[in-house]
């Protein structure tokens, strides 16, 4: 069983809206949980990385959440583009050496 | 800064013939990682390298992948034969060492067809 999971598994929204993608995770011990963004044919790309004692990350218009009592980290998106068209993925690490990928969400930005 | 470069970009094989895939990191970047990432899915790590010693291979079907990395710059991982299930994206990545919120940086990777 996949120890990070990602939903919607994919969403469509139309440009200029906005939209929040969740991760919910039972790795443990926790250490930190990054966000990338993979365009299609590209590798992923960082986004966010969020250690324990933070919340909140933001990066433009990109802002990720993390509740690490409920293990919980959302990814929110502000007046989306259409080039945020791509998946987002999440990832968790135990520690620096082991980092657990989630199947991440596909998202599509209509104009 | 130069990215981390990867080729082939794409290679199409029949079944149980080998093939290579190259892959060059960020310079300075003391850790390199091998993924497969089949569709559909996150990606998968298959063996990860500090300098040119592995951390860790144990997701790595060492029956017919192998990967190397001298020097402890760029690295090769090889397949051989390759089976169907090999379809996939192999990624190679990079980060700095004493990594601890540090990101990865990833190639385009090598999109693998086996026929």
């Amino acid at each position: 069983k996949n120890q990070v999971e990602q939903s919607p598994q994919s969403l469509i929204i139309l440009e200029g809206k906005n939209c929040t993608l969740q991760c919910n995770y039972t790795v443990s011990p926790f250490s930190n949980l990054r966000w990338y963004k993979q365009d299609t044919g590209r590798g992923p790309v960082s986004l966010t990385i969020m250690t324990f004692s933070e919340n909140t990350k933001s990066n433009g218009r990109y802002t990720a959440t993390l509740d690490a009592d409920t293990k919980q980290s959302s990814l929110h998106i502000t007046a989306s583009q259409l080039s945020d068209s791509a998946s987002y993925i999440c990832v968790v690490s135990a520690n620096s050496d082991d980092m657990r990928f989630g199947a991440g969400t596909r998202l599509t930005v209509k104009p | 800064e130069a990215g981390v470069a990867q080729s082939p970009r794409y290679k199409i094989i029949e079944k149980r013939q080998s093939v290579a895939f190259w892959c060059n990191p960020i310079s300075g970047h003391a850790t390199l990682y091998w993924y497969q990432q089949i569709l559909g899915q996150g990606p998968k790590l298959l063996i990860q390298f500090q300098n040119n010693g592995v951390v860790d291979d144990s997701q790595l079907p060492k029956d017919r992948f192998s990967a190397e990395r001298l020097k402890g710059v760029d690295s090769t991982l090889k397949i051989q034969p390759a089976k169907l299930e090999d379809s996939a994206v192999y990624l190679c990545a990079s980060s700095l060492e004493g990594r601890e919120s540090q990101p990865q940086h990833f190639g385009d990777g090598t999109r693998l067809s086996i026929l």
